[in-house]
């Protein structure tokens, strides 16, 4: 167990929905990072928080947005979803906001599908 | 630009034999992390491994260990005496002491034969 939690575990929806999905990072760290695990993508980055600004962003669709609340968790907001956005989403978290030093702990997913 | 290859899309092991999973990268960022991952088949991310770029010997964490040559931007991880449960994915990352990203390798695929 990383420490990293997320929810849900599993979301179902139908395409053009908008669902949230939610991180709460180790105890400690500043930094949640949002990941998208597709079969013919690999891992992609999306976006990075850290004490609530965001300090890098990725391959983050416009329909997709994500913040980081003062408690340090963090949620990631996909709307108008199409089926392509079917995938596993993880979240990471690190102590600070970069550095080569500093290690990413996974969250265990949340596995969306769009029908 | 920063950039991670890993050319083994699949491997296959015996049980309690040795494997090492390639992993070679490119930077120009003098000072780096290299990081493994193993990815189960129930999906999580499970952190192994940490190799600064300064670091003059190469990190053991238990059965994993990393082969670390500078000088050929490789990092390859050495899994010994598989077991059935190591059959996963692995991935090689890297963090460059600046910018704020990791960048995946593709992974490999590892399957242990009993």
């Amino acid at each position: 167990d990383s420490g990293v939690t997320q929810t849900p575990k599993h979301l179902i929806t139908a395409t053009g929905q908008r669902v949230t999905l939610r991180c709460s990072p180790r105890s400690g760290d500043l930094s949640v990072y949002w990941y998208q695990q597709s079969l013919d993508q690999g891992l992609q980055f999306l976006i990075q928080y850290y004490n609530g600004e965001e300090r890098a962003k990725g391959n983050i669709l416009e329909r997709f947005s994500a913040q980081q609340f003062p408690d340090l968790h963090s949620e990631l907001n996909l709307s108008s979803l199409e089926l392509g956005d079917s995938a596993l989403y993880f979240c990471a978290s690190s102590v600070r906001s970069g550095g080569s030093r500093d290690t990413q702990y996974f969250g265990p997913g949340t596995r969306l599908t769009v029908l | 630009a920063q950039k991670i290859t890993q050319t083994q899309p699949g491997m296959f092991v015996q049980e309690k034999e040795a494997v090492t999973l390639d992993c070679t990268y490119d930077t120009s960022d003098p000072s780096y992390g290299l990081f493994w991952y193993k990815q189960p088949s129930s999906g999580e991310m499970i952190f192994l491994i940490y190799q600064g770029s300064y670091d003059q010997q190469n990190a053991t964490e238990g059965r994993y260990s990393l082969n670390f040559q500078k000088a050929r931007k490789s990092a390859n991880l050495v899994i010994s005496a598989s077991q059935l449960g190591d059959s996963a994915m692995y991935f090689c990352a890297m963090r460059p002491s600046t910018g704020n990203q990791f960048y995946f390798g593709t992974g490999t695929s590892l399957t242990v034969i009993p």
